[in-house]
C-alpha cells in the first residue's frame, strides 16, 4: 500500500513564495505527480517527477528525492488565483495512482 | 475541443435504484479511470481500464461495476446504490497507462444517495 503525508492547509501572501511538502511510502515507486484542484472543479495536471531533482515550469517547480520519499511543490510570485488544493500523487509499479489528501492553499492580499 | 465529459453532473437518487454515470473522452486515450472524492479522504481510485475490454480494480471497487466496450466510453455502474456511495465522482483519461502521462479529468458528478 501507500502512505502519503502532506499538510492539510497553508496560508501565504500574494507575491510570496510557498513550498508544499509531500512525504510518501510506497512499494515499487515509479514517479510522482502534482495536481491542482480549485474548489468544486476537476484536478488539473501541474508536474511529474521521475528522477531526483528539480523540475521548473514557469512559476511552479517540483522537487523529488526518491531515496527520502520526499517531494515538494514550489510556487513563486503567488497570485490570488493560486488559492486551491494541491494534490501529491505517487505512482507505483502496480499501475495505480494514489492521491494524498491534498493541501489547501489560501493566498491572501 | 479535447475533453472528458461526464453525465449527469448532479444526481439525487434513493437506495437500491440502479444508476449509471457515463464518461466519454474524445482524445483517443487508452487509459481511463474512475475516482471518488470525499472530504478528508482525498481522491480514491475505483476502477481503471488500460484499453478496450481490459478493466482492473482500484482501491475502492466494492459496490461498483465498469465496462469498456469502446475506447471512448467508460461508464460507472452502481447496481444497488447505498448512502455510503454519496460522493463526488471523477472520470479521467490519459494517452497510455498512468506512467509518464498526465490524466485529464472530467468535470465531476455529484451523487447523493438517500
Amino acid at each position: 500500500g501507500q502512505n502519503i503525508d502532506q499538510p492539510t492547509e497553508m496560508t501565504a501572501t500574494e507575491g510570496a513564495i510557498v513550498q508544499i511538502n509531500c512525504t510518501y511510502q510506497t512499494s515499487g515507486f515509479n514517479g510522482l505527480f502534482w495536481y491542482q484542484q480549485h474548489a468544486g472543479e476537476a484536478p488539473t495536471f501541474l508536474s511529474y517527477n521521475v528522477l531526483d531533482g528539480l523540475e521548473e515550469k514557469g512559476r511552479f517547480s517540483s522537487f523529488l528525492s526518491r531515496s527520502k520519499g520526499y517531494s515538494y511543490l514550489l510556487l513563486k510570485e503567488l497570485q490570488m488565483k493560486d488559492s486551491a488544493s494541491y494534490l501529491c500523487a505517487p505512482y507505483n509499479a502496480g499501475n495505480m495512482l494514489t492521491f494524498g489528501g491534498g493541501t489547501r492553499l489560501m493566498v491572501k492580499p | 475541443e479535447a475533453q472528458v465529459t461526464q453525465n449527469p453532473r448532479y444526481l439525487i437518487t434513493v437506495t437500491g435504484k440502479k444508476l449509471t454515470v457515463t464518461c466519454s473522452q474524445n482524445m483517443n486515450h487508452e487509459y481511463m479511470s474512475w475516482y471518488r472524492q470525499d472530504p478528508g479522504l482525498g481522491l480514491r481510485q475505483i476502477y481503471y481500464s488500460m484499453n478496450v475490454e481490459v478493466t482492473d480494480k482500484g482501491d475502492v471497487p466494492e459496490g461498483y461495476k465498469v465496462s469498456r466496450k469502446e475506447k471512448r466510453n467508460f461508464p460507472l455502474i452502481l447496481e444497488s446504490p447505498s448512502p455510503n456511495q454519496t460522493s463526488l465522482y471523477f472520470c479521467a483519461s490519459s494517452l497510455e497507462w498512468v506512467r509518464d502521462n498526465e490524466q485529464f479529468f472530467g468535470p465531476g458528478t455529484r451523487l447523493t444517495v438517500l
